[in-house]
């Protein structure tokens, strides 16, 4: 079964430092997410990515925050200038359409700022 | 505002079954999720109700009701590998997806 892959499955950085995770959702899904989980706490959306473009952030999703799609299979978060709270498990999601496909997770990149 | 209620916590005996709530407020309907997370995991899908009635799959049936804002999901035979948090996830009336906190459930022996 297809399946989406976020690496690196870990990342440690230092307070001020730029980090990229990296994600490859399933080939014939169509809406790309950026999901974050602080330890113990509910998923918080981040944003959502259809046809080249962001198609909805939440306020988490700051100027800090940005999403590419640098060719056909990579999707990208980038977080520049880290903080100690952005420390969280950052999850990947995709679907085929966004009315009534489920999303599909990655396993997550655990992000810890020292 | 939107919101999505569920117990934080409950546990239950391994054969046993247990029924987890979930009631939401959100601006339109467009579907409800429910999810499995295992600690340290990503959240894997279990089901999708979008109409009034009852999905059944397996050990696990999600129950849904538009008019009141609710849904349960209902895990039958329960085994030591349910241990996890079950979440809850509306699709508004723009088609963002509501994430609830979850339900840790504990299964004991």
């Amino acid at each position: 079964e297809p399946e989406v892959t976020q690496t690196p499955s870990h990342q440690v950085t230092q307070m001020g430092q730029e980090v990229i995770l990296r994600c490859v959702p399933i080939s014939n899904h169509l809406y790309f997410y950026w999901y974050r989980q602080i330890l113990g706490q509910k998923v918080e959306f981040l944003v959502s990515f259809y046809n080249n473009e962001i198609s909805e952030k939440s306020e988490i999703f700051d100027d800090q925050f940005s999403v590419e799609r640098p060719d056909g299979s990579n999707f990208t978060l980038k977080i520049r200038s880290t903080k100690l709270e952005d420390s969280a498990m950052y999850f990947c999601a995709s679907s085929r359409d966004r009315e009534s496909t489920p999303l599909h997770f990655g396993n997550g990149t655990r992000l810890t700022v020292t | 505002g939107q919101n999505i209620d569920q117990p934080t916590e409950m546990t239950a005996t391994e054969g046993a079954i247990v029924q987890i709530n979930c009631t939401y407020q959100t601006s339109g309907f467009n579907g409800l999720f429910w999810y499995q997370q295992h600690a340290g995991e990503a959240p894997t899908f279990l089901s999708y109700n979008v109409l009034d009635g009852l999905e059944e799959k397996g050990r696990f049936s999600s129950f849904l009701s538009r008019s009141k804002g609710y849904s349960y999901l209902l895990l039958k035979e329960l085994q030591m590998k349910d241990s996890a948090s079950y979440l809850c996830a509306v699709r508004d009336g723009n088609y963002q997806l509501i994430w609830g906190a979850g339900t840790k459930l504990i299964i004991k022996p």
